[in-house]
């Protein structure tokens, strides 16, 4: 029983180019949450999908930065021509119905984003 | 605005003492809050919750107190041993937030033989 899987675990990029960060959720759950942290930061809820819908994307980026959550695959999280501000660890989130639950939900282990 | 806070960058405490987590909170619509542990290059996992309706919630060593008029939560580890060495974060929910949790910056917790 897998948990939330996220690729890759570090990506590189230089200035200007895209970031794709891919999130697969739990089996079953079709609720995915974003959240970055910056370096000596707590993490910060970007954005809250469902599948082929965004509920929730207050705490995105005004530019740059999209999500998406289709039908079918993982979860997307892209950024284009990324700085080197948006260096940070990103983590997905799952969940089986909106909401935390009693348990919270479940973390998966990040991308470690480096933009040089 | 960081509505949730710790304020304790770091803490260190020997093997078999009990460890000591503050967390304050500025939002009175908070109504959940979550403790997450975690560990480097892992995503943070679950620990403990407690719902506002509640002054305390127990599970094993762990124990998270609720001070609703002090806007005030904290973690207590008893006794504390050396797996528990992570950065605990304190989080918080408002019911009508869609599960959207607000993070303190985390706590370093160090646990010495």
């Amino acid at each position: 029983n897998a948990g939330v899987m996220q690729n890759p675990r570090h990506l590189v990029r230089r200035r200007g180019q895209e970031a794709r960060l891919r999130c697969s959720p739990m089996k079953g759950h079709s609720h995915v949450y974003w959240y970055r942290q910056l370096p000596e930061e707590g993490l910060k809820f970007m954005v809250y999908l469902q599948k082929e819908n965004i509920i929730d994307e207050s705490g995105m980026p005004k530019e740059r930065f999209s999500a998406e959550f289709p039908k079918e695959g993982p979860s997307i999280l892209r950024i284009q021509q990324v700085v080197r501000g948006d260096s940070a660890a990103y983590f997905c989130a799952s969940s089986p119905a909106g909401g935390l639950g009693q348990y919270g939900y479940t973390f998966g282990s990040g991308t470690r984003l480096t933009v040089v | 605005d960081q509505q949730v806070k710790q304020n304790s960058p770091s803490l260190s405490v020997q093997e078999g003492r009990i460890s000591i987590l503050n967390c304050d909170y500025t939002n009175s619509m908070f109504d959940y809050f979550l403790w997450y542990k975690k560990y480097p290059a892992e995503g943070p996992t679950f620990l403990i919750s407690i719902s506002s309706i509640k002054d305390k919630n127990e599970d094993g060593r762990f124990t998270v107190f609720l001070n609703k008029s002090a806007k005030h939560l904290s973690l207590h580890i008893v006794p504390s041993q050396p797996g528990d060495s992570a950065v605990y974060f304190c989080a918080a929910s408002a019911d009508d937030s869609w599960g959207k949790l607000q993070f303190g910056a985390g706590t370093q917790v160090v646990v010495t033989p």
